[in-house]
This record gives C-alpha cells, structure tokens and sequence, in this order.
C-alpha cells in the first residue's frame, strides 16, 4: 500500500495569501497517477486536479499542481473565500487507491 | 449531468447487515469501473470496494474482505454494496464513485450514513 502524508494538517491564512499544500507518497507513484480533490463541509469531494499537474473542468487557474515520483504539491496561487476547505491527495490506479489523511485551510 | 445518488444507510447494532444501493444518471453506466469509499468523521477518505463494468473483476479492502460483496445492474443502471457482519469501526459515510478510463474519480454521491452501535 502506498501510503500518502499530508502536511501541514491545519493552515491559517488570509484571503489574497498563497497557499502551499504537500504530498508525499512512501512509494513512487506509478505514471504520475496523482489527484487533489477539495472538500467543504457537508459535501462529497470535488476533483481539481489529476494526472499530479491537469485541471480538471470548470477549475479556476489559481489551482495549480506539481510534482512527480513520490512528492507532490497543489498551490493556491491566491486564497479566494470559496477556496477555505480541507484539501486531499490520491493515488489512483484501480487495485491501489489510497488517499492523504488531508490538509485544512482555515480562514486566520 | 453525471449523478450518483446512494440510498440504503442506516443505523444497525454490531453484527447487522445492510445493503447500499447507488443510482446511476447521465452517463453509460455499463461502460464504467465504479467504486465505494468511505470516510470517517474527520478524517480522509478510505477506498473500500470496485467492480469493472462488465462485473468480471471486484475487489476489496482488507478491512472488509469476507463481510462486504460489490455488486452492480447495468440494466437498471444500480450498483450494491452488501454489508455483512458490521462492525462499529465500519461506521462513516459511504460514497459511490464513478473513475474515468485512466482511474481518477470525477463524479461523486452525495453520500449515505452507516452507523454501526448498539
């Protein structure tokens, strides 16, 4: 099982800041086979980003994602209101899902 | 629009059973993988089951092996988890999952509560 570590587990900002979330796998992850989903409370997670780097559709461009091998990172580029949610790394793959144990961003 | 709606949640004391059920809409439901995945309160979500399109191919967490079973209808466009032997750590929301071709999950349920306590 590839077990996935999210740091920090809290961030405290303020709206206009830049957001830095990391992921890290404890094996290397297959293909770049990496997403971000976000969640709010109360509901299901949304995909934002797949393919460790590829927005998926509708997703504002101040959500990027990088990395490859077995560290990722999805940055904010600059926090909107909507974007206070608790964010989650999977790696994805049929017989080896696993997700991150996630990341809050709260609002400071 | 892409929709899964789950139903069949409840609360069952240790030991109970129950049987989830997942309706598909807006897309060919027979053309994709689908899974269930669960998430505790607060904490990251747990992937718990999958089944290919046809139903050839099913498998299971660890956690749940020999008490769970996938299941799925392409004709009534339904997928089933049947929930055997539960047990209180087995508590938390169940989604239903629909992945693209290379895997990631694009659309999800809203979710359905199990509770498992005496």
């Amino acid at each position: 099982e590839n077990v996935l570590t999210q740091s920090p587990g809290t961030l405290s900002l303020s709206p206009g800041e830049r957001v830095i979330l990391s992921c890290r796998a404890s094996q290397s992850v297959t293909s770049d086979y990496l997403a971000w989903y976000q969640q709010k409370p109360g509901q299901a997670p949304r995909l934002l980003i797949y393919g460790a780097s590829n927005r998926a559709s509708g997703i504002p461009d101040r959500f990027s994602g990088s990395g490859s091998g077995t560290d990722f990172t999805l940055t904010i580029s600059r926090l909107e209101p909507e974007d206070f949610a608790v964010y989650f790394c999977h790696h994805y793959g049929k017989l080896q899902d696993t997700f991150g144990q996630g990341t809050k961003v709260e609002i400071k | 629009e892409m929709q899964l709606v789950e139903s069949g949640g409840g609360l069952v004391p240790p030991g109970g059973s129950l049987r989830l059920s997942c309706a598909a809409s807006g897309f060919s439901f027979r053309d994709n993988w689908m899974y269930w995945v669960r998430q505790a309160p607060g904490k990251g979500p747990v992937w718990v089951s999958l089944i290919s399109s046809t139903g050839n191919t099913k498998a299971y967490a660890d956690s749940v092996k020999g008490r769970f079973s996938i299941s799925r209808d392409n004709a009534r466009n339904t997928l089933y988890l049947q929930m055997n032997s539960l047990r209180v750590e087995d508590t938390a929301l169940y989604y239903c999952v629909k992945d693209t071709s290379s895997g990631w999950y694009d659309v999800w349920g809203q979710g359905i509560l199990v509770t498992v306590s005496s």
